[in-house]
């Protein structure tokens, strides 16, 4: 069966500073993986994908997710956040059925 | 191009009342997916179609849920009758024959079971 762990269900961040969201993930196949951000009221937006190859994946708005086979992680990661970047955050696996995480919420201060 | 529509945007029934949901994918969009979304939670699959066939609806309460998707384009989630753990947000989205594993959120139903 596909799952997937959001560990951190909320984070706090200073603006400018670096943010990193985790993802664990359990899938049988080679996984279809997913980052879609959520702002309040607002329907999913996705951030980045993986299906194959370079494990290194650059997506919208600055963020860049790493694939990584052996721990079953796919991490999300921006250099610098912006005070827009407050959101919830959810992780996905799978191909056509999609499992998501719980999320995580990121809060951005000034 | 324009992006899912759903409506309403909020809901607000009694429990035992009846409710439904439209949505209006992305033109040309053959797959159409449902997803229920409960406050704390990530969204979970409810139903999916494949043009006006229903792929997968294991995770579909039968007893009180439907969905329908005539000609293959809109869709319709209902609710009847509704209980009060139906409270959550109905989101619907929908992806592309060449673009199959990529979906398209719409900005999802707030339902407020009392």
């Amino acid at each position: 069966a596909q799952s997937v762990t959001q560990p951190d269900i909320h984070i706090t961040v200073s603006e400018g500073a670096s943010l990193e969201l985790r993802c664990n993930y359990s899938y049988g196949a080679t996984p279809y993986l997913f980052w879609y951000v959520q702002s309040p009221g607002q329907g999913l937006q996705l951030l980045l994908k993986y299906f194959s190859g370079d494990t290194l994946v650059q997506g919208i708005k600055g963020f860049e997710a790493e694939f990584k086979r052996s721990q079953s992680s796919f991490n999300l990661r921006k250099p610098s956040v912006h005070w827009s970047d407050a959101a919830e955050y959810f992780c996905a696996v799978g191909e056509y059925k999609l499992s998501f995480g719980a999320g995580t919420t990121v809060t951005v201060r000034a | 191009e324009a992006g899912v529509a759903q409506s309403p945007r909020y809901k607000i029934i009694e429990k035992r009342q009846s409710v439904a949901f439209w949505c209006n994918p992305i033109s040309g969009h053959a797959t159409l997916y449902w997803y229920q979304q409960i406050l704390g939670q990530g969204p979970k699959l409810l139903i999916q179609f494949q043009n006006n066939g229903v792929v997968d609806d294991s995770q579909l309460p039968k007893d009180r849920f439907s969905a329908e998707r005539l000609k293959g384009v809109d869709s319709t989630l209902k609710i009847q009758p509704a209980k009060l753990e139906d409270s959550a947000v109905y989101l619907c989205a929908s992806s592309s024959r060449t673009d199959s594993y990529e979906q398209y959120f719409g900005p999802g139903t707030r339902l407020t079971v009392t």
